[in-house]
């Protein structure tokens, strides 16, 4: 089973809602990530925290607003989303940031979320 | 820029049959590479990766991959698979101080019994 911890498992949302998505890992790790996944497609990486601090944005819009209140906990923040926003969203940890040997990633199961 | 190339979109193989799965990455520098497994309705999970040295690595169920510096490959390999390895199998990269990891276009395995 996994180490890294996201909640819900399932979310259905409307395009006026408000929602978030949690995630927790308790390894130490330094690093957590956002990454969306459409079916049959590979994840595609949203935002990369390093020491509670964003370090990438890949361009994601604004209606997706991640926040990491401290080393362990990762929130994705969700607003005025659209249908085509339907995905698993997966988040991850590593020890350290990618570029560093001996870091990869370690993958939660995931929230599938479907925006109606 | 890194990328990563899957040629193989879907494997169907029998049980027992050899496996081989290719992967060929872009970039010049020094490159980490990974191998991640993702099961019908599980999470990601690292099969096995390659940072320096041996260029052949081994990883968990039995799965291996060689790196081959000069045909920017690592392609995955395991003698005899099993049912229970069908699964999407996804080969990604990251250079030395980038921060980004790249996900090649994945590969179905389909194990028949």
């Amino acid at each position: 089973d996994t180490e890294v911890t996201q909640t819900p498992k399932h979310l259905v949302m409307g395009m006026t809602n408000k929602k978030s998505l949690k995630c927790e890992q308790h390894m130490g790790h330094r690093a957590m990530y956002w990454y969306k996944q459409k079916a049959k497609k590979p994840p595609e990486l949203m935002f990369v925290y390093s020491y509670e601090k964003l370090s990438i944005n890949e361009s994601v819009p604004s209606r997706f607003s991640p926040e990491c209140p401290n080393s362990s906990l990762l929130n994705l923040h969700l607003h005025a989303l659209q249908p085509e926003d339907s995905a698993l969203y997966l988040c991850a940890s590593s020890q350290d940031l990618q570029g560093a040997p001996g870091s990869p990633l370690h993958f939660g199961n995931g929230t599938r979320l479907t925006v109606t | 820029a890194q990328s990563v190339s899957q040629h193989n979109h879907h494997v169907i193989l029998s049980e027992a049959a050899s496996l081989e799965l290719g992967c060929n990455y872009s970039y010049g520098g020094t490159v980490n590479l990974f191998w991640y497994v993702q099961y019908p309705g599980q999470h990601l999970q690292l099969l096995l990766k390659y940072f320096s040295g041996d260029p052949l690595v081994k990883g968990i169920k039995g799965f291996e991959a060689e790196f081959i510096k000069s045909k920017f490959s690592f392609n995955l390999r395991k003698p005899s698979v099993q049912w229970s390895d069908t699964a999407e199998y996804f080969c990604a990269v990251t250079s030395r101080g980038n921060e980004k990891l790249t996900f090649g276009t994945g590969t179905r395995l389909t194990i028949i019994p």
